[in-house]
């Protein structure tokens, strides 16, 4: 079955201290992938996402994810945390084929401490 | 202003009422999407509408229904809610038809409660 999962439904970091929140799918051909942010009492905002064009995708707040399809990851990182970034974090992803579904994973929560 | 407005922000409520959750949209997107998020579940679809005559079932449809009133407005009812309905309910909206690549527009979401 297709599926999605977040290793971690908790992360903390220090600020200054590189992101990591990890993302890998199940499926034989190469999905859509997405990663949404979910600050604090409000809805889901979209950080990035993959389309085929690029294996390493840029997206807000300094976020990126590099797509590997050896690994079947999504990877979401960020060089240097901010007080800013604590929030929950979903990985997205939609497989080709059906309709235009969305399949979510549990989420991480992401702490940022001083 | 927002894009994807949804009504009420918080809500509660008691077992066996009838409630409904609206969400409208200035976006002018045909697609829009009902998810409730749980903890440690991520988000379920509910149920989508690709546009005003379009509406389909979601993965987890079972208790709610909804109504497309026009493009920019979508409501989900809940018949007769009961206690595992408590949740973060979610509309979003997208532009449709984009292909796989498509984004998904949230809400701010409406935390039901129902005891």
């Amino acid at each position: 079955a297709q599926s999605v999962t977040q290793l971690g439904s908790h992360v903390s970091v220090s600020e200054g201290a590189l992101v990591l929140l990890r993302c890998n799918y199940s499926s034989s051909v190469p999905p859509y992938l997405f990663w949404y942010v979910q600050y604090p009492n409000q809805g889901l905002q979209l950080l990035l996402k993959y389309t085929s064009a690029a294996t390493l995708v840029k997206g807000i707040n300094g976020f990126e994810a590099e797509f590997k399809k050896s690994e079947t990851s999504f990877h979401l990182t960020k060089p240097s945390a901010h007080m800013s970034d604590a929030a929950e974090y979903f990985c997205a992803v939609r497989f080709s084929g059906g309709y235009n579904k969305l399949i979510f994973g549990a989420g991480t929560r992401l702490a940022v401490h001083p | 202003d927002a894009d994807v407005t949804q009504t009420p922000r918080n809500r509660i409520t008691k077992t066996g009422k009838r409630i409904m959750l609206e969400c409208s949209q200035t976006k002018g997107h045909d697609r829009m999407y009902w998810y409730r998020q749980d903890p440690g579940l991520g988000l379920r679809l509910i149920y989508y509408s690709f546009d005003v005559k379009d509406i389909n079932k979601g993965e987890i449809s079972d208790g709610y229904s909804v109504s497309r009133q026009a493009q920019a407005k979508f409501s989900l009812s809940l018949e007769s809610a009961i206690p595992n309905q408590t949740a973060l309910y979610f509309c979003a909206t997208s532009e449709g038809p984009s292909g796989a690549q498509e984004t998904q527009y949230f809400g701010p979401g409406t935390r039901l409660l129902v005891l």
